[in-house]
């Protein structure tokens, strides 16, 4: 079965600075989708950004980018220009190309906290 | 447009009691997830329905949990007996594909 690691319970980071959480999975299949999910105290998880395995270059979303390294299985989320609201619990998951069964996994998730 | 909305936001109940939670997914997703999420942890799967497709109830923790998804939309997760360790947020996401998206939840506190 496909695991998810993320091995950092917590980050902090300073106001405006840069900060990469980490995460790696486990997997047989060459093809699958990465996902990063921030939850804020509301509990709404929020999709931050999506990687699709067979896509090399890295995917970014305004601050947000992902250092997705397939050989090693690791996908790390950098949060640039770090600011308050981006304090959060942030969720790595893995989801399985087939639709047709429930394959996504979340990793246990690391809770970042901005200092001003 | 309109995303995953649950109900209710926040239920209290005594413990033997049967709940009923409440998801209503973003039309046109075909897929519906529901999980679980105690205080400060990770999600636990629980249910899958896709299509019409039979549900993957692989991550349902006893036969005191059942769900239902009706006419392919909304679906409702109902617990059966309540127990105090049953207290948590209850999660429901919704997609047609790729990608998931959640609504907000529903807090449930057994007491």
């Amino acid at each position: 079965a496909q695991t998810v690691t993320q091995s950092q319970p917590e980050m902090s980071v300073q106001e405006a600075e840069t900060v990469t959480l980490s995460c790696t999975y486990d997997t047989s299949e060459s093809d699958y989708y990465l996902f990063w999910y921030k939850q804020p105290p509301s509990r709404q998880m929020i999709l931050v950004i999506r990687q699709e395995a067979y896509k090399q270059q890295n995917a970014t979303e305004n601050r947000f980018s992902v250092n997705f390294q397939k050989a090693a299985k690791s996908f790390s989320l950098k949060i640039s220009d770090s600011q308050l609201g981006d304090a959060a619990m942030y969720f790595c998951a893995y989801r399985s190309p087939h639709l047709n069964n429930n394959d996504m996994r979340f990793g246990a998730g690391t809770r970042l906290t901005v200092k001003p | 447009g309109a995303g995953v909305s649950q109900s209710p936001s926040n239920k209290v109940t005594e413990k033997g009691k049967d709940v009923e939670l409440r998801c209503d997914p973003i039309s046109g997703h075909t897929a519906l997830y529901w999980y679980r999420q105690s205080l400060g942890q990770g999600l636990e799967f629980l249910i899958y329905f896709q299509g019409n497709s039979a549900p993957d109830k692989s991550g349902l923790p006893s036969d005191r949990f059942s769900a239902e998804r009706t006419g392919g939309s909304v679906s409702t997760l109902t617990i059966q007996r309540t127990q105090q360790e049953d207290s948590a947020v209850y999660l429901c996401a919704s997609g047609t594909g790729k990608t998931q998206y959640f609504g907000p939840g529903t807090r449930l506190l057994v007491l």
